[in-house]
């Protein structure tokens, strides 16, 4: 069975400090991994994916994620928090069968001025 | 144009009645899923339907029941509604090869 964590269901940072947020993933088969960010009172949007191909991963506004095996891991980070970037991020996966996404509880990035 | 649209926005109803909600994609695409988010944020996928054929129906009551006239639009019927239902229900769909689900902006299920 797959299953996501991530570590720390809030996290605050500083408009203009990196922003990391963690996610360690368990999965039987090669995974495919997904990072989504909800904003407040509005659905979900990727903002990368994983699929076998290169283990950095960039994304939309600024945001990339490492695959590491070894380390189970698929965290997401970006150089430099602007307030916009306050929101909900969902780390998940998928064992492509199906297109079923397992999500992680969820993180609440915060961003102070 | 709105790519994945699901109405109403938000539903306050009483325990014990039938209530509906529609999901409609203009993707193109052949898969589409009900997904609910609890109250503390928490996403599990209910259903997913392929080219109108139910492929995924996790640990879900009868009580809920999708119905997906054509592979443009997967809706959710939920008989005699209980408190534990309130939450936020999102529909999304999918092409299958290239694995990025759209979701919709979701609907706020309350029952009293």
């Amino acid at each position: 069975a797959q299953s996501v964590t991530q570590l720390g269901s809030h996290v605050s940072v500083s408009e203009g400090a990196l922003v990391l947020l963690r996610c360690n993933y368990s999965s039987s088969v090669p995974p495919y991994l997904f990072w989504y960010v909800q904003y407040p009172n509005q659905g979900l949007q990727l903002l990368l994916k994983y699929t076998s191909a290169a283990t950095l991963v960039k994304g939309i506004n600024g945001f990339e994620a490492e695959f590491k095996k070894s380390e189970t891991s698929f965290h997401l980070t970006k150089p430099s928090a602007h307030m916009s970037d306050a929101a909900e991020y969902f780390c998940a996966v998928s064992d492509n069968q199906g297109g079923k996404l397992i999500f992680g509880q969820g993180t609440e990035l915060s961003v102070k001025p | 144009d709105t790519a994945v649209s699901q109405t109403p926005k938000y539903l306050v109803t009483q325990m014990g009645n039938d209530k509906s909600i529609k999901c409609e994609q203009n993707l193109g695409h052949d898969t589409m899923y009900w997904y609910k988010q609890d109250s503390k944020k928490f996403l599990k996928i209910m259903f997913s339907y392929n080219n109108k054929e139910l492929i995924i129906n996790e640990t879900v009551p009868n009580r809920f029941s999708p119905k997906s006239p054509d592979k443009a639009h997967l809706n959710l019927h939920i008989n005699s509604l209980e408190l534990g239902d309130s939450a936020v229900y999102f529909c999304a769909s999918s092409q299958e090869a290239l694995r990025k689900l759209f979701f919709g902006s979701g609907t706020q299920l309350s029952v009293l």
